[in-house]
């Protein structure tokens, strides 16, 4: 049983660009969030999509985006890219939105020159 | 608002030694608690979960944690620490929103050295 994948494991790019990450969920789960690791901090909730909607948002401004697929992967669109978007980005999947257990992927690790 | 605040940002026990590792929370509802691990370069892991049930938890390789509504914490014990148990450590509450969906909210985390 595969678990929560991400692609790809390591990103470096320069300021102004623009990343595109992506998740696929554990088998049989069809909800994912993303959260975002800065060094030495806590992850932080980005948004979550559920039936190809995004359900909740965090505290992120709108260069933040993503999309959910019908199989139920999703990507996390960033643009503009600052130095401060620099970090360890989760995807974790789950059964359903309205549920407390959710399983984590290993991250992408994204690197702003 | 649901938030945790973990109490130590370092913590270093030798090799056999009991681990603590402290976790208050703040939440307008009864919440649900959880611990994961996070070893370097690896994704987190859930080490137990509180959802009103138990309120002594036991996870996995030997970590328990105690559910204590009076004291509004939720802190995380080892009788002995093993060498691999190093890692950081977060304390995480679960805010859900009815028909909306759920988020995570985690601590700033804590560092475990272990020393032989």
């Amino acid at each position: 049983d595969a678990g929560v994948t991400q692609s790809p494991t390591h990103l470096i790019k320069t300021r102004g660009q623009q990343v595109t990450l992506r998740c696929s969920p554990k088998s049989g789960h069809d909800t994912v969030s993303w959260y975002q690791q800065a060094l030495g901090q806590g992850p932080q909730f980005i948004f979550q999509y559920y039936e190809e909607e995004e359900r909740q948002r965090g505290n992120f401004p709108d260069r933040f985006s993503g999309h959910q697929f019908p199989n139920y992967s999703s990507e996390l669109n960033v643009n503009a890219l600052l130095l401060g978007d620099s970090a360890l980005y989760l995807c974790a999947s789950s059964r359903g939105p309205v549920t407390h257990e959710q399983f984590f992927g290993p991250g992408t690790r994204l690197t702003v020159l | 608002a649901q938030s945790v605040t973990q109490l130590d940002s370092h913590v270093s026990v030798s090799e056999g030694t009991p681990v603590l590792l402290r976790c208050n929370y703040s939440s307008s509802y009864s919440p649900s608690l959880f611990w994961y691990v996070q070893h370097p370069n690896k994704g987190l892991q859930l080490l137990l979960k509180y959802t009103s049930a138990a309120t002594l938890v036991k996870g996995i390789n030997g970590f328990e944690a105690e559910f204590k509504k009076s004291e509004t914490s939720f802190h995380l014990t080892k009788p002995s620490a093993h060498m691999s148990d190093a890692a950081e450590y977060f304390c995480v509450v679960s805010s859900l929103i009815s028909n909306q969906g759920g988020k995570l909210i985690f601590g700033q985390g804590t560092e475990l050295s272990v020393k032989p």
